[in-house]
């Protein structure tokens, strides 16, 4: 099984509020990351976790929270966001078997597309 | 440093014709190369991928790609399109220094499959 889940599916959201976006995997993959992706573009990378650490924040804006509470779960809590934020946000994980990932094969989740108001 | 360019934004077939859409790659070392597809409003699907083994790699729904190191392209290509192949597919290139900033993506190339 290859599969990441994502939810919410769709979330709107002002900005003023508070949210949360939720990834899972259950292929025993030690290595997630957290992509942006707007309309008719490549994802961006944002974040990359290994083994539950952050190990890569690309300059991404305070607005944007991750934490990977256990090797399984990756979440992205957003606050204050503006509407340029709005996009598709999608989740992925790797095996990561070696100290780098030479070779990893990264298996993304169907997303969640995020409206800022 | 690595880069991938996709050679066309958009490609139209008709159903039941070949499809080719184009990449090549900049890399200093041999790198592992992939082909995801996106439907409309989903994620990214792996088709295939490519680490130095055999240079024809089979993928998945009759896509195929073949590796050639002197020309570095790696293109992908179907005997006969479906409808269902109408998606954005995206050429990628990992970081063959095994840095975590792994994937390095090409633009994207449109699918339009007529009927």
């Amino acid at each position: 099984d290859t599969e990441v889940t994502q939810t919410p599916k769709h979330l709107v959201m002002g900005m003023t509020n508070k949210k949360s976006l939720k990834c899972e995997q259950h292929m025993g993959h030690r290595a997630m990351y957290w992509y942006k992706q707007k309309a008719k573009k490549p994802p961006e990378l944002m974040f990359v976790y290994s083994y539950e650490k952050l190990s890569i924040n690309e300059s991404v804006p305070s607005r944007f929270s991750p934490e990977c509470p256990n090797s399984s779960l990756l979440n992205l809590h957003l606050h204050a966001l503006q509407p340029e934020d709005s996009a598709l946000y999608l989740c992925a994980s790797s095996q990561k078997s070696g100290e780098g990932y030479l070779g990893d094969t990264q298996y993304f989740g169907p997303g969640t597309r995020l409206t800022v108001l | 440093a690595q880069s991938v360019t996709q050679l066309d934004s958009h490609v139209s077939v008709s159903e039941g014709t070949p499809v080719l859409l184009r990449c090549n790659y900049s890399s200093s070392y041999s790198p592992s190369l992939f082909w995801y597809v996106q439907h409309p409003n989903k994620g990214l699907q792996l088709l295939l991928k490519y680490t130095s083994a055999a240079t024809l790699v089979k993928g998945i729904n009759g896509f195929e790609a073949e590796f050639k190191k002197s020309e570095t392209s790696f293109h992908l290509t179907k005997p006969s399109a479906h409808m269902s192949d109408a998606a954005e597919y995206f050429c990628v290139v990992s970081d063959p220094s095994g840095s975590a900033r792994q994937l390095t993506f090409g633009s994207g190339t449109q699918l339009t499959v007529l009927p």
